[in-house]
């Protein structure tokens, strides 16, 4: 039973480039969360999907953040035209249920690294 | 309130000894706690939750301590081991979350377990 994946571990990418991050979930879970954690920081929520829907981008910067969890695949947290303050760990976590007293398993994370 | 980019406190500790890591929240109507450890490179680990009609829940080898009136959790680990160390967050569920868990982190407390 695998818990969430995410890839890539690690990603590199120049300034003005589009960084793609993927988070599948673990089997049958239909909720998606993702995070931002910057170096010595605790992690900031960002967004919250079900298949198909966007529930809650709140924290979710107004230009090039955009995130999607289709009916089939894996989610996508997509950020184009990275900057270098966009270099952060990127966790996502996923539940069976939209519960507000459930604690939800991450995975291990995608480091970005804009240069 | 939200964690600020400073560097984490650290909490040292012998092996064998007790340690205890304190936590102030900022919303008293939050009304569900978990407290996640997190290793280097790693996402944050579930370690355990306790809900606000509780104020004490123990599990194997934590426990976890919520004082409504003054917003304070804490997580207590007996016999601390070198494996115990790591970043240890808590975390709150926003109390305007429409019905799932939109966490708030705090800012982290290192623990270092020394032989």
């Amino acid at each position: 039973n695998a818990g969430v994946m995410q890839n890539p571990r690690h990603l590199v990418r120049r300034r003005g480039q589009e960084a793609r991050l993927r988070c599948s979930p673990m089997k049958g879970h239909s909720h998606v969360y993702w995070y931002r954690q910057l170096p010595e920081e605790g992690l900031k929520f960002m967004v919250y999907l079900q298949k198909e829907n966007i529930i809650d981008e709140s924290g979710m910067p107004k230009e090039r953040f955009s995130a999607e969890f289709p009916k089939e695949g894996p989610s996508i947290l997509r950020i184009q035209q990275v900057v270098r303050g966009d270099s952060a760990a990127y966790f996502c976590a996923s539940s069976p249920i939209r519960d507000t007293n459930y604690g939800y398993t991450f995975g291990s994370g995608t480091r970005l690294t804009v240069v | 309130g939200e964690s600020v980019g400073l560097h984490l406190p650290t909490l040292s500790v012998q092996e064998g000894d007790n340690s205890i890591i304190n936590c102030a929240y900022s919303n008293s109507a939050s009304d569900y706690f978990i407290w996640y450890k997190q290793e280097s490179g790693k996402g944050p680990q579930f370690i355990i939750d306790i809900r606000s009609n509780m104020d004490k829940r123990q599990g194997q080898r934590v426990t976890v301590l919520l004082n409504k009136t003054v917003k304070h959790l804490s997580l207590q680990i007996a016999a601390t081991q070198p494996g115990d160390s790591a970043v240890y967050f808590c975390a709150e569920n926003s109390a305007q979350s429409g019905g799932y868990n939109k966490l708030i982190f705090g800012a982290g407390t290192r623990l270092a377990v020394h032989p």
